[in-house]
């Protein structure tokens, strides 16, 4: 079965630093990869997404992420983060035999002004 | 963009009875919709995929006689919560994916149930 792991579970930075966070899948076949953000009270927000071509992805807000396919990794980064970014962050794949999207865990991330 | 909406966004019921939960696509037609559940602090898990004018499909280990999911129309899904427990207690999200191919999926800002 499709699975997704985000190893970081609560992250914490100040204004301007930079942010990575990681996104591992356990899927061999083609897959379609997504990263989507929840702020507080909201709902779920597309950030991202990669479904072919470059795998390096721009996204709003200045969000970017890698597919490494050798590391099975879509991992979101932000050069520098604001106080509004804070958020939760979901990593989601879709394989080509499913519609539904596998969700990883979340991640939330605070960042203090 | 496309907007996804759900109603009511929180309800509070009493334990054994039902609840239904609305999920509109507003700006488009959606064939496939998709209810999620989420739990606090947790990731969302797919309960169900449903199908415009047909039968939904449930996940393993979801109650389909628990969680009637009806949809009716190419922007309408509802789901039933029946004989409410407080277990049941969640946030129930649904999404929608638009009728073209390897289309996106838009979220519904999430239905708050609580069950005393």
């Amino acid at each position: 079965a499709q699975s997704v792991s985000q190893h970081n579970h609560h992250v914490i930075l100040s204004e301007a630093a930079s942010l990575e966070l990681g996104c591992n899948y356990s899927y061999g076949g083609t897959v379609n990869l997504f990263w989507y953000v929840q702020y507080p009270g909201q709902h779920l927000q597309l950030l991202l997404k990669y479904f072919s071509g470059d795998p390096l992805v721009k996204g709003i807000k200045g969000f970017e992420a890698e597919f490494i396919k050798s590391k099975f990794s879509f991992n979101l980064r932000k050069p520098s983060v604001q106080w509004s970014d804070t958020a939760e962050y979901f990593c989601a794949v879709k394989n080509t035999g499913r519609r539904a999207l596998t969700f990883g865990s979340g991640t939330r991330l605070q960042v203090q002004p | 963009g496309a907007v996804v909406s759900q109603h009511p966004s929180r309800v509070i019921c009493k334990s054994g009875t039902s609840v239904k939960i609305e999920c509109r696509s507003l700006d488009f037609q959606a064939t496939t919709m998709f209810w999620y559940r989420q739990f606090p602090k947790q990731s969302l898990m797919l309960m169900a995929t449903s199908n415009e004018g047909s039968k939904a499909t449930y996940e393993q280990g979801v109650e389909k006689d628990k969680f009637l999911i009806n949809h009716a129309s190419l922007t309408l899904s509802t789901l039933t919560v029946t004989s409410a427990h407080p277990e049941d207690s969640s946030f129930y999200i649904c999404s929608a994916r638009t009728t073209v191919v390897g289309g996106e999926q838009y979220f519904g800002p999430g239905t708050r149930l609580t069950v005393t």
